[in-house]
């Protein structure tokens, strides 16, 4: 399994953009793991924002996809996550995650220890 | 999109007793059903994927059953280190991939 770190500021402004970024080490992310993120609201449970894999395809969460875009630099080997017109309803733990798969079906199974990201004036 | 609802919410043991939670798809999802741990502070953990493979190094007092939109985790005797909330996760339709709301089981 990887090692996954997530980076980026702790505090955005209302109206702002959420910029994170995921590190990935003791793995490529040319592989054939989907890159993802997930977040979780202050007290709250898990909410998938959408992945990407290394070639540059895209998955977003439909609730969040007019503000949400993904990308992958391969040499640096990490992927990251952008959040348009965040308001405080965006303040959360986001996590990165890898999703991989076997021959039934697919599921999280690394995670990075996820960054708090507060929406504030 | 496909709503996950676990119960109970959350539950009250002791160590040694055995823990059943529940989780119910709003649409058959096959076996595509994960579920994790997560504890304070840190990141959930997958403990079992298809409804009932255990990822590797998770104690084989967890186990995952159910089938078509009812599903559920078993932990057969409670251990200190459980304590934690657990989530179910369906990986049937994408998008969006869907956790239930989470079921915190406490101390008695």
């Amino acid at each position: 399994q990887v090692q996954l770190q997530e980076s980026g500021p702790g505090l955005v402004k209302p109206s702002g953009t959420l910029s994170l970024t995921c590190a990935v080490s003791g793995g490529s992310i040319i592989s054939t793991s989907w890159w993802t993120w997930v977040r979780q609201s202050p007290g709250k449970g898990l909410e998938w924002i959408g992945e990407i894999f290394h070639a540059g395809s895209t998955t977003y969460n439909p609730s969040l996809e007019s503000r949400v875009s993904m990308s992958v630099d391969k040499s640096k080997n990490q992927f990251s996550l952008k959040l348009t017109s965040v308001t405080a309803a965006d303040t959360a733990v986001y996590y990165c995650a890898s999703k991989d798969w076997n021959h039934k079906t697919n599921y999280f199974d690394s995670w990075g220890p996820g960054t708090l990201v507060t929406v504030s004036s | 999109d496909i709503q996950m609802t676990q119960s109970p919410s959350s539950l009250s043991a002791s160590v040694g007793d055995r823990v059943i939670i529940t989780c119910r798809a709003s649409r058959p999802i096959d076996s595509d059903l994960n579920w994790y741990q997560q504890k304070p502070g840190q990141a959930p953990k997958l403990l079992i994927y298809a409804v009932s493979d255990l990822q590797g190094g998770v104690p084989s007092r967890f186990s995952g059953s159910g089938s078509g939109t009812h599903f559920t985790l078993t932990i057969a005797s409670l251990q200190p280190d459980d304590f934690a909330t657990y989530y179910c996760q369906q990986s049937n339709t994408n998008p969006p991939l869907t956790f239930g709301g989470g079921t915190k089981v406490e101390i008695k």
